[in-house]
């Protein structure tokens, strides 16, 4: 089955404590994508990946990192959360660049840090 | 500031009506435009699509349609059934964002459809 899939799905922590969200496609898609959703906004873009290697800044990418090592993986790096960072996470990916290309999401990971 | 909003953060409707729900934007660089559907605890889904060039696009019961000088669209869904009831998120992209593989979203309208 096609899918995106992130880990964890519920994540409670604390201010400073380094964690680590993984994501994984089995669509080898090209284009991997972090958002998050907050109440009101919508989903607004983390960091992106065009492909091995290649990554950039999304609208909102302070305190975050990513990698993307192998196609199929593109983990989310918190390296010192803070309060402002809890908030409901997808990742997402899509065969190739474009405009009419449908992203394909996983199920979300909820953060919560205190 | 929001370049994509959706002003209705909820809708009810009865089975078997219309839902019709809207979107505004800002930016007219946008050129495509795509409606998510989203169930609790799951991610958004893709439903359906729309192209600036075009004004109207349908598939089964849901219709999108795109007004540019207005900088609007709306998605018509017909008949209404109660497994419809999920929020809705209108998105947007342009020459600029597909390069980011970014979209950019509304606020999510959530849509309750009684029977």
């Amino acid at each position: 089955e096609a899918q995106v899939t992130q880990n964890p799905r519920y994540l409670i922590t604390v201010t400073g404590k380094k964690l680590t969200v993984t994501c994984s496609q089995n669509m080898n898609h090209e284009y991997m994508s972090w958002y998050r959703q907050d109440p009101g906004l919508g989903l607004r873009q983390i960091y992106y990946s065009m492909n091995v290697e290649v990554t950039d800044k999304g609208d909102v990418p302070e305190g975050y990192k990513v990698s993307r090592k192998e196609k199929r993986n593109f983990p989310l790096i918190l390296e010192s959360p803070s309060p402002n960072q809890t908030s409901l996470y997808f990742c997402a990916s899509s065969l190739y660049r474009g405009s009419n290309q449908p992203q394909h999401f996983g199920d979300g990971t909820r953060l919560s840090i205190l | 500031d929001q370049q994509v909003k959706q002003n209705s953060p909820s809708l009810s409707v009865q089975e078997g009506r219309i839902s019709i729900l809207n979107c505004d934007y800002t930016n007219s660089m946008f050129d495509y435009f795509l409606w998510y559907k989203k169930y609790p605890a799951e991610g958004p889904t893709f439903l359906i699509s729309i192209s600036s060039i075009k004004d109207k696009n349908e598939d089964g019961r849901f219709t999108v349609f795109l007004n540019k000088s207005a900088k609007h669209l709306s998605l018509h869904i017909v008949p209404s059934q109660p497994g419809d009831s999920a929020v809705y998120f209108c998105a947007a992209s342009g020459l600029v964002e597909a390069a980011g593989n970014k979209l950019t979203f509304g606020g999510g309208t959530r849509v309750l459809v009684k029977p």
